[in-house]
């Protein structure tokens, strides 16, 4: 059974700096993974979606990469704003499966 | 813009009534899926859909049914609500036609449901 975990549960960070958000699942049989921020009482929003092919991608400031076989994806902000500051959780799709598996999130603060 | 739509922000119901709460989505996606959210817990998948009158279940279906009768429209029935269903309820919609299975996950704006 797939399981993903995201650490740390939560982050605080002054603004401007780089920060990097980790996320890991257990079986690496998988058909991609997607990043998404969710504000609070709202629903998710996607950032980014690697194939399982893919090693990265990039959208603006953000940059995710994937390493299939030791389990682990990255989610890298660049210059961080106060506007980045919500939940970003990971999930994996496995293969032959519908569904996504999430991770339990990470609360990401940017303090101005 | 991909837009997967849900009927309400805000609902709040009493117990033994029941319930449903309804997902739209405008992408022509085969599946399509309700999630609920709870602190501590995450995001735990009920129920999807894969086509037309297709449904299977999820994780956490028990006291709750689907329908799905157009290809756009995927609604969650509560059938005699109870407090322990309140929570954040997600609906989301992937494209999953032949070999297009690598293909984002989008969710509506959640339906916060409270059942006193």
């Amino acid at each position: 059974k797939q399981e993903v975990t995201q650490i740390p549960a939560a982050l605080s960070v002054p603004e401007g700096e780089n920060l990097v958000l980790n996320c890991s699942f257990t079986d690496s049989a998988i058909y991609n993974l997607q990043w998404f921020r969710q504000d609070p009482g709202k629903g998710l929003t996607s950032l980014l979606l690697i194939q399982s092919s893919q090693r990265e991608q990039t959208s603006g400031r953000l940059n995710a990469s994937l390493d299939k076989s030791s389990g682990r994806s990255t989610l890298y902000i660049a210059a961080s704003q106060p506007g980045d500051s919500a939940t970003y959780l990971c999930a994996v799709r496995g293969q032959g499966a519908q569904k996504l598996v999430f991770g339990q999130g990470t609360r990401l603060t940017i303090n101005p | 813009d991909v837009k997967v739509t849900q009927s309400s922000r805000y609902l709040v119901k009493r117990t033994g009534e029941k319930v449903f709460l309804e997902c739209v989505q405008d992408m022509d996606h085969e599946n399509m899926f309700w999630y609920r959210q709870d602190p501590g817990l995450g995001l735990r998948l009920i129920y999807f859909s894969y086509d037309v009158k297709m449904k299977e279940k999820g994780d956490i279906p028990e006291g709750y049914s689907v329908s799905r009768e157009k290809k756009e429209r995927f609604s969650l029935i509560l059938e005699s609500a109870s407090t322990n269903q309140t929570s954040m309820y997600l609906c989301a919609s992937t494209l999953d036609r032949g070999r297009t299975r690598n293909t984002e996950a989008f969710f509506g704006q959640g339906t916060r449901l409270t059942v006193v």
